[in-house]
């Protein structure tokens, strides 16, 4: 089966830099992705990464080592209103659906 | 600019009570597929559809039917709802599902109770 892991819970201050990681156990899978959601609302789409390496936008930044099974999610310039949670996902080979970590809250401090 | 849109945002039903929860995207998305959120276990997908008429299960199908008559519309009915089913339910579109790049996109949710 697939399963992703992830950090329920990280602190960080307003102004720094953050990293959320994402380990996975898959027997196949087509990339990662990072999807945000704040608290009440949505998720939302921030990056994907199909191949090993970093991918940037803007202030956030993803990356991918398959030969490591992991991934991470950089936030840099924190700011409050990236207080939300983040989830890594990855499609499944063998029907190309979406498996969902469970999550990571980030809690940001001013 | 509507993008993915569900009703009800809220409901409250009574163990039993069947409903159908509406989705409909006006992005002419191939790909739409229903999902539910449960505190601390993230997104767990429970029907999908690559286009009209096509449809097939995901993780967690049972209790819950999908059609997909329309590119635009996806409907999720509940067909005698548990307790067990008191969950957020999201619905998104991706423009192909099997492009793996693709990114869903996701309504606001329906947060459903089931007394």
């Amino acid at each position: 089966g697939q399963s992703l892991e992830q950090p329920s819970e990280v602190t960080a201050v307003e102004g720094a830099i953050v990293q959320i990681n994402c380990t996975y156990q898959t027997s196949g899978f087509y990339g990662l992705s990072w999807y945000q959601q704040h608290d009440g609302g949505a998720p939302t789409f921030l990056s994907y990464n199909g191949l090993d390496g970093l991918e940037e936008t803007g202030r956030f930044s993803s990356f991918l080592s398959r030969s490591d099974s992991y991934g991470y999610l950089l936030l840099q310039e924190l700011q409050m209103k990236d207080s939300a949670s983040y989830f890594c996902a990855v499609r499944d080979q063998s029907n190309y659906q979406l498996i969902w970590g469970a999550g990571t809250k980030l809690i940001i401090k001013p | 600019n509507a993008g993915v849109t569900q009703t009800p945002k809220f409901q409250v039903l009574k163990t039993g009570q069947s409903m159908t929860l509406q989705c409909a995207q006006d992005m002419n998305h191939e790909y739409m597929s229903w999902y539910r959120q449960d505190p601390g276990m993230g997104l767990r997908l429970i029907h999908y559809s690559v286009g009209a008429g096509i449809t097939d299960q995901g993780e967690v199908p049972n209790g819950y039917n999908v059609s997909r008559s329309t590119t635009e519309d996806f409907p999720l009915r509940l067909l005698s709802a548990a307790p067990s089913q008191t969950s957020v339910y999201f619905c998104a579109s991706s423009a192909s599902g099997t492009r793996i790049n693709q990114p869903q996109h996701f309504g606001d949710g329906t947060r459903l109770s089931i007394l």
